[in-house]
């Protein structure tokens, strides 16, 4: 099956730095890569996704990237605001086969004010 | 609109006790799913309803759990004879379609403790 890794663990950056995590998988089949953000006692939330045909995407000042030669994709947040602080997790599937999401262990990105 | 609710919030259970865990989706998404995300950790797919049926139930831990969903709406996990080890936060996530390219709305999670 699909083995999604995340680094790093944890984040610290001053306000108005740019944050990059990065993830791998193991399964070339999977196509779709989300990433979601997850605030304190609350379900976490899509903030942006890539599917395979792609190789980077952007919204405002969240982009992600995608390798798919080395099973790589990395979501890059630049001027980073106190508001962006909360734990992003990851995730890949395929559209064939189990097609549940496997979602990396989350990495805790704090914002220094 | 409303979206994923879950009940209870938390939960506090003794030992060996069974516990029922219910979730109620977004009004018309056919697609249901459960995670389990146990402290400081990622999101532990366990199994997904396309309408009332779960074609893969291989991420259920043991045999002590199990799902069902009726009406193509609300969902309930069960597990019998609690386990410490079961203590996690549950998170139940609906989609419009059963696609993972579609997204997944997740619920506030319970709180599970067994104690």
């Amino acid at each position: 099956g699909e083995n999604v890794e995340q680094h790093p663990s944890t984040l610290s950056v001053q306000e108005g730095d740019s944050a990059v995590i990065k993830c791998t998988y193991s399964d070339s089949a999977s196509n779709y890569f989300p990433w979601y953000k997850q605030e304190l006692g609350k379900g976490p939330q899509l903030i942006i996704d890539i599917r395979s045909n792609v190789g980077e995407k952007k919204d405002q000042r969240i982009a992600v990237t995608l390798n798919k030669t080395a099973k790589h994709f990395s979501l890059h947040i630049t001027e980073t605001q106190p508001e962006d602080s909360a734990v992003y997790f990851c995730a890949a599937s395929p559209d064939t086969g189990r097609r549940a999401l496997t979602f990396g262990s989350g990495t805790r990105l704090q914002v220094q004010p | 609109g409303a979206g994923v609710s879950q009940s209870p919030s938390n939960k506090v259970t003794e030992k060996g006790k069974d516990v029922e865990l219910r979730c109620d989706p977004i009004s018309g998404h056919t697609a249901l799913y459960w995670y389990r995300q146990s402290l400081g950790q990622g999101l532990e797919f366990l199994i997904y309803f396309q309408g009332n049926s779960a074609p893969d139930k291989s991420g259920l831990p043991s045999d002590r759990f199990s799902a069902e969903r009726t009406g193509g709406s609300v969902s309930t996990l069960t597990i019998q004879r609690t386990q410490q080890e079961d203590s996690a936060v549950y998170l139940c996530a609906s989609s419009l379609e059963w696609t993972p390219s579609y997204e997944q709305y997740f619920g506030p999670g319970t709180r599970l403790t067994v104690t």
